[in-house]
């Protein structure tokens, strides 16, 4: 069974402190790996998907790396918009192209 | 990034009423369309796939004749909650696929609340 653990659950952070968040995975056969964040009330939005191990991808202050076991999203110098719930999913080979999501690392980023 | 669309955002129903949910890709054909759950704190569930023009394939544990799912477009799903209870309110998330990217794009969501 496809599984993903998230870790810290929570993380509160200072402006400018950068840090990351954790996304372990076991699957039978990696398709993708995919980020997304959700606001409180809110669909989430897209991030990044990611592919193969050693790959990554940045936009604005997140950059996303993927090994073979997990992948990180690191945040350098977070801003109070950045605050979030943050989701990693991946997406297994066989046919059907649907998500098995973590439970979420919950950011707060302080002023 | 592309854009999918729910209607209604909110909804307030009384038990035993059912409520239909609408999923649209608004800038891209979306073959496959996802619907999935998410209750308080918790992260999302996947509910059923939905194919167009193909019967949907739900999840270990969801009920397919309470949950009713029709994919009559490459731009259109709608979840049909049927005779609706209180344990159903939750907040409901479709997804789509733009094929060509593989990128999944999720819809604002829709809070269903069961009185």
């Amino acid at each position: 069974e496809d599984q993903v653990t998230q870790s810290p659950e929570a993380l509160r952070l200072q402006e400018g402190e950068s840090s990351s968040l954790n996304c372990s995975y076991t699957v039978s056969g990696l398709r993708g790996l995919f980020w997304y964040r959700q606001d409180p009330g809110k669909g989430p939005e897209f991030l990044f998907t990611l592919y193969s191990a050693g790959e990554e991808k940045e936009k604005e202050r997140l950059k996303a790396t993927l090994t073979k076991k997990e992948s990180f999203l690191h945040i350098t110098a977070p801003k109070p918009e950045d605050s979030a719930t943050y989701l990693c999913a991946v997406q297994a080979w066989g046919g059907s192209e649907k998500l098995v999501f973590g439970k979420g690392t919950k950011l707060t980023v302080n002023p | 990034g592309a854009v999918v669309s729910q209607h209604p955002s909110r909804v307030i129903c009384k038990s035993g009423t059912s409520v239909k949910i609408e999923c649209r890709s608004l800038d891209f054909q979306a073959t496959t369309m996802f619907w999935y759950r998410q209750f308080p704190k918790q992260s999302l569930m996947l509910m059923a796939t939905s194919n167009e023009g193909s019967k949907a394939t739900y999840e270990q544990g969801v009920e397919k004749d309470k949950f009713l799912i029709n994919h009559a477009s490459l731009t259109l799903s709608t979840l049909t909650v049927t005779s609706a209870h209180p344990e159903d309110s939750s907040f409901y998330i479709c997804s789509a696929t733009d094929a060509e990217d593989n990128e999944q794009f999720f819809g604002p969501g829709t809070r269903l609340t069961v009185l």
